[in-house]
């Protein structure tokens, strides 16, 4: 069974400031993969990043990065220098090869002007 | 990415009646599945749309709530049958076209009265 956990329901900032999302997951799987979705305000779901097992590498992407650490079945994601139209609902979700997602809870993201 | 075009974007309907969802993608895709999500909560699978053949639903939905259709590799509805007030909720339409991440439609918004 697959179970991705998003410890923070909500987490309020002013604008400029950093935001790190956790994600903690948990697959027998030895290949998944992990993704990092945003759904503003208006319900649609988008793909910000993708990360799989067998790479271990952290990126940056413009202001977006992440940290995947597999000892600690880990999955967190930063956001630089927040704006406004960063507000929305962002989900870590994990996937094996048959596409279908098993998301976490959420967690709220609201930046302030 | 694929382009995914779902109809209706939202309704508003009364118990007992039927809602058919409509998911047009702009390309061939295998793989095409219908999630659920109720208000504040997190997304849930319902089943995968398998073309010319039966749908493989998730534990916790059955086909008589819930049939799809899949005539083609573009196209596929969810109806949502019997509605009750507990299926108000965002319905999603995903597909993942040959890469690990999936592209999702705008959702429809049902609200059950």
């Amino acid at each position: 069974a697959q179970k991705v956990t998003q410890a923070q329901t909500e987490i309020s900032v002013v604008e400029k400031e950093d935001v790190t999302l956790d994600c903690v997951y948990e697959t027998r799987d030895t290949t998944y993969y992990l993704f990092w979705y945003k759904q503003p305000p208006s319900g649609e779901l988008v793909f910000l990043i993708r990360r799989n097992s067998f790479d271990e590498q952290n990126e940056i992407s413009g202001r977006y990065s992440w940290n995947f650490q597999k000892s600690t079945s880990s999955f967190n994601f930063t956001i630089t220098a927040s704006q406004v139209v960063d507000s929305a609902v962002y989900f870590c979700a994990l996937s094996r090869n048959d596409y279908k997602l098993s998301f976490g809870a959420g967690t709220t993201v609201t930046v302030r002007a | 990415s694929a382009v995914i075009s779902q109809k209706p974007s939202r309704d508003i309907c009364q118990r007992g009646t039927s809602l058919t969802i409509q998911c047009q993608v702009d390309s061939q895709v295998t793989m095409m599945f219908w999630y659920r999500q109720q208000p504040g909560q997190s997304l849930t699978l319902i089943a995968t749309a398998n073309q010319g053949s039966e749908a493989t639903y998730e534990s916790g939905f059955v086909i008589d709530k819930f049939p799809i259709s899949r005539p083609n590799l573009t196209f596929s509805t969810l109806t949502v049958s019997n509605m009750s007030p507990e299926d108000s909720s965002i319905y999603l339409c995903s597909v993942a076209p040959g890469q690990p991440e999936a592209f999702f439609g705008q959702g429809t918004r049902l609200t059950v009265v």
